[in-house]
């Protein structure tokens, strides 16, 4: 049972444009989540996180907009920049499970030139 | 300050054999958490340990066992292996402060098994 849904596995994008990446989940028991990326032959690197009693966070040029009647969550980056080209999994997590953490299936994001 | 190490970072093994894989946290880094990476699964989680004590478990057999080190270091170790445990296992350390479940992880870069 994939608690944490990735359901686009790619998106492509052209550079300085923005980059929307989409996360849903069927737990509503979570109430932390986050987003990593993911270069080829490293471990993810956190990215940006929101508390299930936020509906917005913002990093710079990220922002993640947590809709939790939806159970849904997206990742938004602007102005989208080559080096962004990764694989972006969403996490989620109860604050009191110990680190057990759920995550999606990652979208591979390809920022074009 | 040194990051997540993994060792080895590759490993081929043939079915039935067993592995051991090592990880070390970052210096101070008390939780220490196993993960295997699949295509079209994601990140599965295995397991989370602190001060050399298991907390969580995710939904694998018991071929897949893990122990942590008064150092915090920490090994997992899969037996009698199969095809499809080949895979990228990762290690996640965090300073596991409060509340549990929040913390950032700081992954290492994961030791590649292929089993034949």
């Amino acid at each position: 049972d994939q608690q944490v849904k990735q359901n686009s596995p790619s998106l492509s994008v052209q550079e300085g444009r923005i980059s929307i990446l989409n996360c849903d989940y069927t737990n509503s028991m979570f109430d932390y989540f986050l987003w990593y990326k993911k270069y080829p032959a490293e471990g993810p690197t956190f990215l940006i996180s929101i508390s299930s009693i936020k509906d917005k966070n913002e990093d710079g040029r990220f922002t993640v907009f947590l809709n939790k009647s939806a159970k849904h969550l997206s990742l938004h980056i602007v102005p989208s920049q080559p080096g962004d080209s990764a694989v972006y999994f969403c996490a989620a997590s109860l604050s009191g499970g110990y680190q057990k953490v759920t995550f999606g299936t990652g979208t591979k994001l390809q920022v074009i030139p | 300050k040194a990051g997540v190490t993994q060792t080895p970072r590759y490993l081929i093994k043939t079915r039935g054999q067993q592995v051991t894989l090592s990880c070390s946290p970052i210096s101070g880094h008390r939780s220490v958490s196993w993960y295997q990476q699949t295509p079209g699964q994601g990140l599965q989680f295995l397991f989370e340990y602190f001060s050399e004590t298991q907390r969580n478990k995710g939904n694998f057999p018991g071929r897949f066992s893990g122990r942590q080190f008064s150092n915090s270091r920490s090994e997992m170790n899969v037996s009698t292996l199969e095809l499809g445990d080949s895979a990228l296992y990762l290690c996640a350390s965090s300073l596991a402060g409060v509340p549990p479940g929040t913390d950032t992880q700081y992954f290492g870069p994961g030791t590649r098994l292929t089993v034949l």
